[in-house]
């Protein structure tokens, strides 16, 4: 009964390689997102897909390619991972017209690259 | 771009309460501000949300004076369990609900 599910959790991979993580929500809601969060803590907004359009796309490496199949899913896809990419990548959806737009965090996928 | 500015870590003590403050200079009029809690290994979770005077849920308060320069989180009587990382940031509803994280609040709560 996850409301904003990713995975994997953790993913180890070496340098150059390309990796995907997924993500799921079960809430009806019709924007989901990316964020990354570095080593210091400091949470910033990489994407934003409304009904599997495209809204927010922040200055991202175009390494980084988000896919969103349906409105329920957001996958992020990384081609030739470096070692600057290692940081813990959230997805969180939203809805406009609730409460604080409903804003609902998965719990995180952490990468490491080697 | 509203910024927020908070301090990066506080102590107390089981049974007290909290108040972080937070400034945001340059909010602008349509911005809210919002409170989100985070634990390790966990992603953020939302606390609380306002748009001026006070805000009071089951969680937490939260102060905003007249000029919107500034708002107060306040945790009554906290517990072990409160020790995490809190954030202030902004919501742009302007710009599809995009969150303006801050560097965050460490609690650290002790016995």
């Amino acid at each position: 009964d996850t409301a904003v599910s990713q995975t994997p959790k953790y993913l180890v991979t070496q340098m150059g390689n390309d990796k995907s993580i997924k993500c799921e929500q079960n809430l009806g809601h019709d924007t989901m997102y990316w964020y990354k969060q570095d080593s210091k803590k400091f949470l910033k907004i990489m994407f934003s897909y409304n009904n599997k359009e495209l809204i927010i796309n922040e200055t991202v490496p175009n390494r980084f390619s988000p896919k969103s199949p349906d409105k329920a899913h957001l996958n992020l896809h990384i081609n030739s991972l470096e070692l600057g990419d290692s940081a813990v990548y959230f997805c969180a959806s939203s809805q406009a017209g609730t409460p604080n737009y409903g804003y609902t965090f998965g719990s995180g996928t952490r990468l490491t690259v080697v | 771009l509203a910024k927020t500015t908070q301090p990066i870590s506080m102590d107390s003590y089981e049974g007290q309460e909290v108040n972080i403050t937070c400034s945001h200079n340059n909010i602008a009029t349509n911005d809210y501000i919002t409170w989100y809690q985070q634990f390790p290994s966990q992603g953020p979770r939302f606390i609380i949300q306002g748009y001026k005077t006070k805000v009071t849920n089951e969680v937490a308060s939260l102060f905003i004076p007249a000029d919107r320069k500034s708002s107060t989180l306040s945790l009554p009587r906290v517990s072990l369990s409160d020790t995490a990382v809190y954030y202030c940031l902004v919501v742009l509803y302007n710009q599809g609900g995009k969150l303006i994280f801050g560097q965050g609040t460490e609690l650290s709560v002790k016995p």
